[in-house]
């Protein structure tokens, strides 16, 4: 079962836009993390934000999560063409005797038209 | 230095029959983890292996099990493969059994006719 789940499932942006994407899960969580995905390929870690954290920047990145809401989003500025794909979140529980396994949402397919 | 390995990258099977899935992490990495991933989903945890023992396992039947090698590379294997095991399977490597940060690998997909 997924964790996650994430809004919108699909967003069409202009470059330059920026775009923002919404993840709300269930149970606590040690730490939440997003990934992006080109075409149906492997997953590429953008970044991690600990449960104890409430912002994060990563170059165009921006990632904030309340934890009291149990919701994160993900912010992308100044969009590329470049940026086009899935975007997912995965949180890791607080409570783990399963090693790191993570909890993926759905996921947002951005497109990024130029 | 390498990535994440995975072979094949491409595998089309018939119902009924067995699939071995391979996977070889970073150099470094001792710790590999399996998801699955259907098409229009997020990936699902299927299995975690650190130091050749099993760490964690997701809620897949018993067609499912994998093992790790020395060289800490490992194996996915689906036996009696029914049309819904269609999916891309990921592999992730990581430092340690209890590493977050997790690199994956570019995946199987595997379909199942």
């Amino acid at each position: 079962s997924q964790q996650g789940e994430e809004d919108p499932q699909a967003l069409s942006i202009q470059e330059g836009e920026n775009a923002t994407m919404n993840c709300s899960y269930k149970t606590s969580i040690n730490n939440l993390q997003w990934y992006r995905q080109n075409s149906g390929r492997g997953l590429v870690h953008l970044i991690l934000i600990r449960s104890n954290e409430r912002e994060k920047h990563s170059g165009r990145l921006r990632v904030t999560l309340d934890t009291s809401k149990k919701s994160s989003s993900l912010l992308i500025t100044a969009s590329r063409a470049a940026d086009t794909a899935s975007y997912f979140c995965a949180t890791a529980p607080r409570y783990n005797n399963a090693g790191n396994m993570l909890t993926f949402g759905g996921g947002t397919r951005l497109m990024v038209k130029p | 230095d390498a990535g994440v390995t995975q072979s094949p990258t491409h595998l089309i099977k018939t119902r009924g029959q067995q699939v071995t899935l391979r996977c070889s992490p970073i150099s470094g990495h001792k710790s590999v983890s399996w998801y699955q991933q259907v098409l229009g989903q997020g990936p699902q945890f299927i299995f975690q292996y650190y130091e050749k023992e099993e760490r964690g396992r997701g809620n897949f039947p018993d067609r499912f099990s994998a093992r790790q090698f020395p060289n800490y590379s490992s194996e996915l294997n689906v036996n009696a493969l029914l049309l819904g095991d269609s999916a891309l399977y990921l592999c992730a490597s990581s430092l340690a059994a209890d590493s977050y940060e997790q690199y994956f690998g570019p995946g199987t997909r595997l379909t199942v006719t």
